[in-house]
């Protein structure tokens, strides 16, 4: 059972901006700055898009974004592109663990 | 090339027991945390277990593994593994190993990833 919470999909047309709500609690996503987010396209390993709750690792486009307020964290891309298209999950810490979220399918129309 | 490459999958019957690795490169092995996260069949991902740099002296476990599973590390082998034991059907997946993103530092993120192996349990 996740304990962080994600939309099942979300879509969006070449161009446009989503946002990918990650919703905890306060003994994760709201006591700690250390959400992180995965991009996985079918068949590949996971590759982190944020960390920290707001950086980009080196190579990440800028088009990529994390933010929190309170018990949500977000993701959000702009100027969507085709290659886009993928599961993206959210990851906190959460005292002594951690949890993805249930992941999101991002579709672009 | 910063790498990580796990083996060790297969099937298995329930009850039985597996061990995974993970070899390094590329990197300063000791410096980094390590994970193990796993995905179901058509599932999410799953944090599973992580072990600090060094001598690995802290290590925490998702509830579904705890008291199964063992997360460890060789440094004279650049080597990560997962004894897994009792083993239920529910641990069908593919098994990722993991780097966080800073040295020294747990639950930042995780930016090298290995390919995956593939255990059954059945």
């Amino acid at each position: 059972q996740s304990a962080l919470t994600q939309p099942a999909s979300v879509s969006g047309s070449p161009g446009q901006s989503i946002t990918i709500p990650c919703t905890g609690g306060s003994s994760d996503v709201g006591s700690y700055n250390l959400v992180s987010w995965y991009q996985q396209h079918p068949g590949k390993a996971p590759k982190l898009m944020i960390y920290e709750g707001s950086k980009r690792p080196s190579g990440v486009s800028n088009r990529f974004s994390g933010s929190r307020s309170g018990n949500t964290a977000s993701l959000t891309i702009s100027g969507l592109q085709a290659e886009d298209e993928a599961d993206y999950y959210c990851f906190s810490y959460a005292g002594d663990r951690a949890f993805f979220g249930g992941g999101t399918k991002l579709t672009v129309l | 090339q910063v790498q990580l490459v796990e083996s060790g999958g297969g099937v298995v019957q329930p009850g039985k027991s597996l061990r995974l690795s993970c070899a390094a490169s590329g990197f300063s092995f000791s410096s980094y945390v390590l994970h193990w996260v796993r995905q179901a069949p058509g599932k999410g991902l799953e944090w599973v277990a992580l072990i600090s740099s060094d001598d690995g002296a802290n290590r925490y476990y998702a509830d579904s593994v705890k008291g199964r599973f063992t997360i460890s590390r060789d440094t004279s082998e650049n080597t990560l593994y997962l004894q897994m034991n009792s083993l239920r059907t529910e641990d069908t997946a593919v098994y990722y190993c993991a780097r966080d993103v800073l040295r020294y530092l747990e639950w930042n993120g995780m930016d090298v990833w290995g390919q995956g192996t593939t255990v059954t349990v059945s």
